[in-house]
């Protein structure tokens, strides 16, 4: 079956502390694709990152970084040196071929990580 | 470039009324879906359209609900009648899929609108 797991409900920094988010995934297909979105208080979701399955490479943007490890099925996102205007729900997403099997595949969501950064 | 446009932002209605919820998706996007998003559920998909035909609606929760797409650039979600437990902020999103790695899944990114929040009193 397929599932995201984001075991942090919420998280409280100081503002320029480093922080890592969690996500860990489950599905039977190889080809498969991961992903970080970003929902402020606004409330829009605004896509962050997608990597495929098959690129392990760690990937950098600013202060974002991203994790990605088949073996233990992680897809972790840090932020260096955080801000106040960090803090968001941030959800991690699977997208992975649903259970008829469809090539389109569906977006499988975790519950998402509540991120505070205080000043 | 105009993203996903959804509209109202806020709705406010009592229980029995009709609901419409509208949505615009990215122009060329041929790829239409609809989430609801809940404490209780998370984000939840409803349905999604390719090409303004539905292809799988088996997240609607009932018959209350429906989904049109008439053409390229204009899709809604119908509630009737509305009950409080409906409650929830209404996600519309669009892609553009690519073929997928290997033959696998499609490597599409989803674009999500900035939501409908309803509230059924």
């Amino acid at each position: 079956a397929q599932k995201v797991t984001q075991a942090q409900t919420e998280i409280s920094v100081v503002e320029k502390e480093d922080v890592t988010l969690d996500c860990v995934y489950e599905t039977r297909d190889t080809t498969y694709y991961l992903f970080w979105y970003k929902q402020p208080p606004s409330g829009e979701l605004v896509f962050l990152i997608r990597r495929n399955s098959f690129d392990e490479q760690n990937e950098i943007s600013g202060r974002y970084s991203w994790n990605f490890q088949k073996s233990t099925s992680s897809f972790n996102f840090t932020i260096t040196a955080s801000q106040v205007v960090d803090s968001a729900v941030y959800f991690c997403a699977l997208k992975s071929s649903d259970d008829r099997g469809s090539t389109l595949g569906r977006l499988y969501f975790g519950r998402g990580t509540q991120l505070t950064v205080w000043p | 470039d105009a993203g996903v446009i959804q509209s109202p932002r806020h709705e406010v209605t009592e229980m029995g009324q009709e609901v419409t919820l509208r949505c615009k998706p990215i122009s060329g996007h041929d790829y239409l879906f609809w989430y609801r998003q809940t404490m209780m559920r998370g984000l939840e998909l409803l349905i999604y359209f390719n090409n303004n035909v539905p292809i799988d609606d088996s997240g609607m929760p009932e018959d209350r609900f429906s989904a049109k797409m008439p053409n390229a650039s204009f899709s809604t979600l119908k509630i009737q009648p509305s009950e409080p437990r409906d409650s929830a902020v209404y996600f519309c999103a669009s892609s553009f899929p690519a073929p997928g790695l290997a033959g696998g899944v499609s490597t599409d990114t989803q674009y999500f609108g900035p939501g409908t929040r309803l509230t059924v009193l």
